[in-house]
């Protein structure tokens, strides 16, 4: 089955810097690659996501990029905000016929003001 | 659009009860639900897949008959935890996926803390 690697765990930046998130995943087939942010004690909140078939994808100050054949994908954000500590997951949708997510450990980020 | 509800939020239990958690789609169709499992600091956990009118799909190490799982129409899906036990106390989150739209979209539930003494 479909394997989600995340790093880093922990991540502090700087208000106004750019924080990177990074996530592997182990099954070719899997063409779907979320990003939830999850306030503590809350519900994920889906704040991006990219389909296999493109290679970036950009809202406002947050892009993913996806590296399909190195099986790797990133979450961008750019002048962070406090607003934006949270707990951040990725997730693959697994297999070719799967409706499953499987999620990363997820990276509590940490925007010092 | 794409709201969904839990019940209840927060419970507390004593051991060998059991608890009945619900999950509902408020304004839209559910043909498949999930139910995961958070544990603090960590992430969340499939246990189970729920399609309306069928038997929920297990995922490996989760126990069926400990976790029943009712998804008995497009805006609701129940799980209940039986017997509860310590070990049991956790963050339980379901998801649901909206019918006739774009298959990978997975809307979250609030969660309900249960807490087993």
């Amino acid at each position: 089955g479909e394997n989600v690697e995340q790093h880093p765990s922990t991540l502090s930046v700087q208000e106004g810097d750019s924080a990177v998130i990074k996530c592997t995943y182990s099954d070719s087939a899997s063409n779907y690659f979320p990003w939830y942010k999850q306030e503590l004690g809350k519900r994920p909140q889906l704040i991006i996501d990219i389909r296999s078939n493109v290679g970036e994808k950009k809202d406002q100050r947050i892009a993913v990029t996806l590296n399909k054949t190195a099986k790797h994908f990133s979450l961008h954000i750019t002048e962070t905000q406090p607003e934006d500590s949270a707990v951040y997951f990725c997730a693959a949708r697994d297999g070719n016929y799967g409706q499953n997510f499987v999620f990363g450990p997820g990276t509590r980020l940490s925007v010092l003001p | 659009g794409a709201v969904v509800s839990q019940h209840p939020s927060r419970v507390i239990c004593k051991s060998g009860t059991s608890v009945k958690i619900e999950c509902r789609s408020l304004d839209f169709q559910a043909t498949t639900m999930f139910w995961y499992r958070q544990f603090p600091k960590q992430s969340l956990m499939l246990m189970a897949t729920s399609n309306e009118g069928s038997k929920a799909t297990y995922e490996q190490g989760v126990e069926k008959d400990k976790f029943l799982i009712n998804h008995a129409s497009l805006t609701l899906s129940t799980l209940t935890v039986t017997s509860a036990h310590p070990e049991d106390s956790s963050f339980y989150i379901c998801s649901a996926r909206v019918r006739d739209r774009a298959y990978n979209e997975q809307f979250f539930g609030p969660g309900t803390r249960l807490t087993v003494l």
